[in-house]
């Protein structure tokens, strides 16, 4: 079957602009999460959605950051005002509950 | 709070050799998993194995073998006879039972297998 997709494979925006990233799950997973790869931090999880329930946010490294999942599908991941910190690959990956996570092939933001 | 350590940054070996890479944990949790990922050039996360916290049998896949041991907390990877194909970048990540079940990765050994 399908693996993770996430779109776009690479972003390059400007200081100050909103991107948007996308995350389309394997089908009947009803975990998402996101992750974000620096060179400086390493993998660090960002946020997850468990089927209805609310979001942990706890990852979230400012409040210019936003995620939904709509459909308990498909997860977009919103970053606003975007600073050059903010450049890092994004990684989603989907689970069954409880068990391994599966991941997607990122998306590479560059903010000049 | 969790932590995973993987004190090799970087090893190379030359193709046919046999190779260990190393991981430490760190929780308070009694049950958790642990996981191996393999990142290669391309860049996508590859799940090579999931353990849980009361499994301590080891394991073996072809020419990868994993080594559990709880007394140590240490969650150690084996490739034996290597291949150029191996070279990667290796995660061991760190899970708990309950909650959100988010990865605490460590911070990777990269292995260069030389032809």
């Amino acid at each position: 079957g399908a693996g993770v997709s996430q779109s776009p494979s690479n972003k390059v925006t400007e200081k100050g602009k909103d991107v948007e990233l996308r995350c389309d799950p394997i089908s009947g997973h009803t975990a998402l999460y996101w992750y974000r790869q620096s060179l400086g931090q390493g993998l660090e999880f960002l946020i997850y959605f468990q089927g209805n329930s609310a979001p942990d946010k706890s990852g979230l490294p400012s409040d210019r950051f936003s995620a939904e999942r709509t459909g308990g599908s498909v997860s977009t991941l919103t970053i606003q005002r975007t600073q050059q910190e903010d450049s890092a690959v994004y990684l989603c990956a989907s689970s069954l509950a409880g068990y391994e996570q599966y991941f997607g092939p990122g998306t590479r933001l560059t903010v000049t | 709070a969790q932590k995973v350590t993987q004190a090799q940054t970087e090893i190379s070996v030359v193709e046919k050799e046999d190779v260990t890479l190393d991981c430490v944990y760190e929780t308070r949790d009694t049950t958790y998993y642990l996981f191996w990922y393999k990142q290669p050039p391309s860049g996508e996360l590859v799940f090579l194995i999931r353990r849980n916290s009361f499994d301590e049998q080891n394991e073996i896949s072809g020419r990868y073998s994993w080594n559990f041991q709880k007394s140590t907390s240490s969650f150690n990877f084996t490739i034996t006879a290597s291949q150029v194909v191996d070279s990667a970048v290796y995660f061991c990540a760190l899970s708990g039972d309950t909650g959100r079940r988010a990865l605490t990765f460590g911070s990777g050994t990269r292995l260069q297998v030389q032809p």
